[in-house]
């Protein structure tokens, strides 16, 4: 059971180019998240999704954008990469609202942003 | 606006208990998590409380009283592993879930 998975683990670019986050899970959630975990702050969250085909913003959007074509994966990405996105990023899921009371994290994604 | 606080660091010895404490202020309250995170690791959850009280799962125990915007998590027995750190979180009215910074957690021997 691989829970949720986070591809890559490690990226370094340099500023102005493009990537893409991969973010999968195989316990059939229909919620989820995409985070950033900076030092000193508590988790902000990027983007979510509430099922498939569906995403909605979350509080820290601006340079990101999401997609959730099928229901097991959740994509991040990033246009045009700028050294303040520089960050580790925590993908999750649950099965339903936030009140079913965990959430589940992939291992993260550490960015550095050149 | 909202918020979150607790302690940025702690230090207690091994086989000892410590409490860590979390306050907050946020639009509405729909429930309280705990999660610990070791470096380099991920989140994994804790605890939740909604009603007031404690919440008691074998050596953690997660106390909450919502007319006091408080909440504190309680480690007995510590152990060496029990070193990460401890993320206290809110869920507001419009069940979306504001994070402290997390308080560092450092056991020594």
């Amino acid at each position: 059971n691989a829970g949720v998975t986070q591809t890559p683990k490690f990226r370094v670019l340099k500023t102005g180019q493009s990537m893409t986050l991969l973010c999968a899970q195989d316990m059939n959630h229909e919620y989820m998240y995409w985070y950033r975990q900076d030092p000193g702050m508590g988790l902000r969250l990027i983007h979510y999704s509430v099922g498939e085909g569906t995403t909605a913003k979350g509080e820290v959007p601006d340079g990101y954008n999401v997609s959730r074509l099928k229901k097991q994966n959740f994509l991040l990405g990033l246009e045009s990469a700028a050294p303040s996105q520089t960050s580790v990023y925590f993908c999750a899921s649950t099965q339903g609202r936030w009140d079913t009371g965990e959430l589940f994290f992939g291992e993260g994604s550490r960015l550095t942003v050149l | 606006g909202q918020n979150i606080d607790q302690p940025t660091e702690m230090t207690a010895t091994e086989g000892a208990i410590v409490q860590i404490n979390c306050t907050y202020q946020t639009s509405g309250f729909n429930g309280l998590f705990w999660y610990q995170q070791h470096a380099g690791e991920a989140p994994t959850f804790l605890s939740y409380n909604v009603l007031d009280g404690l919440e008691e799962k074998g050596r953690f125990s997660s106390f909450l009283s919502r007319s006091k915007g408080y909440s504190y998590l309680l480690l007995k027995e510590l152990q060496m592993k029990d070193s990460a750190s401890y993320l206290c979180a809110v869920q507001d009215s419009n069940y979306q879930l504001i994070w402290g910074a997390g308080t560092k957690l450092i056991i020594k021997p």
